[in-house]
């Protein structure tokens, strides 16, 4: 069974430019995550889909993200305008379904640098 | 509100001894929890997991986690620690209902040295 994919693996800009990250989850899964991992803490949910309809986004910062998952698959997630505190590790998770019973399956994320 | 802490910011261990890691949590309710593994340039793995019923849960790779409610806490265990076991370990708690989102602790680190 092919695991959750992300591209690209790695993203350099310069603060004021934009950038998008993609996300494809495990076949069959209804929910997925984006997660935000600064170096040295822990992932943080930034937004969570249950099909195409948004689930939580209380985390996103709305004013220069955006995610999208048009047709209840793949995922986008967009930053725009980038700023240096927005360096981190995205990552991309999905499950079967929403309940806690529902393991999260990771991708390998995209690490982004601001300069 | 939910929220998890790791004491220990990097744990060194000789190969072949037994290892815990520390994870207290905070939480209102029945706290759901989760050990979770990071290799490098990899993505999060699942080692174990707490919803109900017996305290102690055995995971993959030879994991344990025993949760204690008197004491706020889901520590990690494994009696023998190989090579490859090195690696960032994160705890996490279950969020709302019908959310299944996860706050995560800052990590543990490990290193094993030969």
């Amino acid at each position: 069974e092919a695991g959750v994919a992300q591209s690209p693996r790695y993203k350099i800009i310069e603060k004021r430019q934009s950038v998008a990250f993609w996300c494809n989850p495990i076949s069959g899964h209804a929910t997925l995550y984006w997660y935000q991992q600064i170096l040295g803490q822990g992932p943080k949910l930034l937004i969570q889909f249950q099909n195409n309809g948004v689930v939580d986004d209380s985390q996103l910062p709305k004013d220069r993200f955006s995610a999208e998952r048009l047709k209840g698959v793949d995922s986008t997630l967009k930053i725009q305008p980038a700023k240096l505190e927005d360096s981190a590790v995205y990552l991309c998770a999905s499950s079967l379904d929403i309940q806690f019973t529902d393991t999260q399956y990771f991708g390998p994320g995209t690490r982004l640098t601001v300069l | 509100a939910q929220s998890v802490t790791q004491p220990d910011i990097h744990i060194t261990v000789s190969e072949g001894a037994s290892l815990e890691l520390r994870c207290n949590y905070s939480y209102g309710a029945t706290p759901y929890l989760f050990w979770y593994v990071q290799s490098p340039g990899q993505g999060l793995q699942l080692l174990l997991k707490y919803f109900s019923g017996d305290t102690l849960v055995q995971g993959i790779k030879g994991f344990e986690a025993e949760f204690k409610r008197s004491q706020s806490s889901f520590n990690l265990r494994k009696p023998s620690v190989h090579w490859s076991d090195a690696a960032e370990y994160f705890c996490a708690v279950g969020g709302r209902t019908g959310a299944n989102n996860l706050f995560f602790g800052t990590g543990t680190r490990l290193t094993v040295i030969p």
